[in-house]
């Protein structure tokens, strides 16, 4: 029988404007993060980390914000482009050595 | 630099069928990660090595599943007898040094199609 998929929760945006992606992760004990960009028919990329004893870390056009207090992770990129439409997921490492991925949202960006 | 290289890109079998998926990894990465990914589950960690060593095969579905990597540039992913149920895209993914803080680069994936 057909098996019914999960749908990706959506963040759609007019291209220039802020794009803010968010993400819950479960394991207080998680003191590394990283965001991954997947475009369509590809892998995972890595865009950005932090590690816990940071509460903001910025790179090219992305800004990565943790608050451990209510275990929640953010990407925000700044003037979206076209290019930037994919699935974006956080993923976090329990100190176990493996990471454990979101389920992602996909980003979709208006011309 | 290649990254890191997955055969075959695709792969259609009928149910019963041994597959087997392969990976090469970045030049001077050892650790190596394989996961799957479908649309139900997300993007799960099956197995991952260390020097050529398996560390943590904890998200190995099941015993029809296996995995082993040879030397530090070769892995492979075996599922014998596959199901329909194991239809789903299978990335390898590699990272430098055992620091678990390393970034990893992930391959194409392969997408299995189990009939």
């Amino acid at each position: 029988g057909e098996s019914v998929g999960l749908h990706l929760p959506t963040l759609s945006v007019q291209e220039g404007d802020n794009s803010i992606i968010n993400c819950a992760y479960s394991n207080s004990a998680s003191d590394y993060f990283i965001w991954y960009k997947q475009e369509s028919g590809k892998g995972p990329q890595f865009i950005i980390d932090i590690r816990s004893n940071m509460d903001k870390r910025q790179g090219q056009r992305v800004t990565v914000l943790l608050n451990k207090t209510v275990k929640h992770l953010s990407l925000q990129i700044a003037a979206t482009q076209p290019g930037d439409s994919a699935v974006y997921f956080c993923a976090e490492n329990d100190q176990g050595g493996k990471l454990i991925f979101g389920q992602g949202t996909e980003l979709s960006v208006k011309p | 630099d290649a990254g890191v290289i997955q055969s075959p890109r695709h792969e259609v079998t009928e149910m019963g069928q041994e597959v087997t998926l392969r990976c090469k990894p970045i030049s001077g990465h050892n650790s190596l990660f394989w996961y799957r990914q479908t649309m139900m589950r997300g993007l799960e960690l099956l197995i991952y090595f260390n020097n050529n060593v398996p560390i943590d095969d904890s998200g190995m579905p099941e015993d029809r599943f296996s995995a082993k990597m040879p030397n530090a540039s070769f892995s492979t992913l075996k599922i014998q007898p596959s199901e329909p149920r194991d239809s789903a895209v299978y990335f390898c993914a590699s990272s430098r040094g055992a620091d678990r803080l390393n970034e990893q680069f992930f391959g194409p994936g392969t997408r299995l199609t189990v009939l």
